[in-house]
């Protein structure tokens, strides 16, 4: 699975909308683009993928670049519970019916101020 | 729909103890995974078990082994413990783990001392 490029740590002020970025460079074609979340010694939380297109669901927005090289979550209104530690995973969809495990990088820590 | 559970949340051993960490899968999903979460190497997969059966592992010692019941429930256990071994311990279910999205539970915090 290619690797991904998060910034260390952001902070973003509470209602603001939280725009974080991935650098993914050497993506597959057959490669989805994976958000998780993690809150402090909880488990990590899906958020939302995406393959091409821009996906949006309840919980935020994902903007892929048309080359795929790269792509920006966005939490429209950031509360002081999504103070996080945001994971951008890229996943190839296997074929061959063999498991694919997460492969998770260092994210990045938002903190989400008053 | 009820998420993955991981039981028990919190463990303290000592070394040399052995441990046996279970999880339940959302239901309806056949894959669960297992990874081990410190500081020091983030989060680790260990393996994977589908339908019973082992597919896929990490790379960690023979101490560290796995089984999946009929109902999809996993357990994982750790033998010999040391005290590296202490972390979070998370469990992942989806469908059938051929690139669907994985829903991690809980984990469980084990403390070796």
């Amino acid at each position: 699975d290619a690797k991904t490029t998060q910034p260390p740590s952001m902070d973003c002020a509470e209602g603001r909308a939280a725009n974080l970025p991935c650098n993914h460079s050497t993506i597959s074609g057959n490669e989805y683009v994976y958000w998780y979340r993690q809150i402090h010694s909880q488990g990590p939380q899906y958020i939302i993928h995406g393959l091409k297109n821009n996906e949006t669901n309840e919980m935020a927005s994902l903007i892929i670049t048309e080359d795929r090289k790269s792509s920006t979550l966005i939490l429209p209104h950031a509360t002081l519970r999504d103070t996080a530690v945001y994971y951008c995973i890229v996943r190839a969809i296997a074929s061959s019916g063999s498991a694919r495990q997460l492969t998770f990088g260092s994210g990045t820590q938002l903190t989400v101020l008053p | 729909k009820a998420g993955v559970t991981q039981t028990p949340r919190y463990l303290i051993k000592t070394r040399g103890q052995q441990v046996t960490l279970s999880c339940s899968p959302i239901s309806g999903h056949r894959s669960v995974s297992w990874y081990q979460q410190t500081p020091g190497q983030g989060l680790q997969f260990l393996f994977e078990y589908f339908s019973e059966t082992q597919r896929n592992k990490g790379n960690f010692p023979g101490r560290f082994s796995g089984r999946q019941f009929s109902n999809s429930r996993s357990e994982m256990n750790v033998s010999t413990l040391e005290l590296g071994d202490s972390a979070l311990y998370l469990c992942a279910s989806s469908l059938d783990g051929v690139g669907d999205t994985q829903y991690f539970g809980p984990g469980t915090r084990l403390t070796v001392l």
